[in-house]
């Protein structure tokens, strides 16, 4: 099945920094998602991204299919996006969603 | 429009006692989902219902069993616990296979 890797697995940036976040899979996808683990434990989907670049405020995504990655953009980070951010791919052959292991987030004020 | 909703939210079992996890949407997604997350780790796909009356295999099946009862409703079945399954349990769902909203998570002790 397909793999899914995350890097870096801990970031620690003071607010109002910039970060990017990598997403690598192992196979030709055709769903691509970008999630927030809160630090109370509730994970929030922000990006729907299975190739392309999508803005969502202070966050953006870009996903290059051919070579098989995704990026997450934070720009001026908050104490408030702090948590664990997860990509989740889907391959093409059924309905299986694979996660990554996550990119742990701290922002200091 | 309450998304989707999990019960209990918290749980102690013994080992060998059996339970069941409800989860419920309402927004008339096709596709339901039920992942579990170990401490520090990622999610891993236990069972998903691609439609009404459907159900396949994830990740890590062995353990569990699930029901979609309608179009709203997927349930997960522990028959007889292990400490192994002490975890946070997730139901998701999702319209076809795009974006896929979480419910609050049930957190499973097993002694």
């Amino acid at each position: 099945g397909i793999q899914v890797e995350q890097s870096p697995p801990d970031l620690i940036l003071q607010e109002g920094a910039n970060s990017t976040l990598r997403c690598n899979f192992s196979d030709s996808v055709n769903n691509l998602q970008w999630f927030h683990q809160n630090p109370w434990g509730q994970l929030i989907n922000l990006f729907y991204i299975p190739s392309g670049t999508k803005q969502n405020g202070r966050l953006s995504a870009t996903t290059v299919a051919t070579e098989r990655y995704s990026l997450l953009y934070i720009s001026s980070s908050q104490t408030t996006d702090s948590g664990v951010y997860f990509c989740a791919a889907l391959d093409n052959y059924g309905q299986n969603f694979v996660f990554g292991p996550g990119t742990r987030l701290s922002v200091l004020p | 429009n309450a998304g989707v909703t999990q019960t209990p939210k918290f749980q102690v079992l013994k080992t060998g006692q059996s339970m069941t996890l409800q989860c419920a949407q309402d927004m008339n997604h096709n596709s339901m989902y039920w992942y579990r997350q170990d401490p520090g780790m990622g999610l891993r796909l236990i069972y998903y219902s691609a439609s009404e009356g459907t159900t396949d295999k994830g990740e890590v099946p062995n353990g569990y069993n699930v029901s979609r009862l309608n179009k709203r409703e997927f349930s997960l079945r522990l028959e007889s616990a292990a400490p192994s399954q002490t975890s946070v349990y997730f139901c998701a769902s999702t319209a076809y296979t795009d974006t896929q909203y979480f419910g609050p998570g049930t957190r499973l002790t097993v002694l």
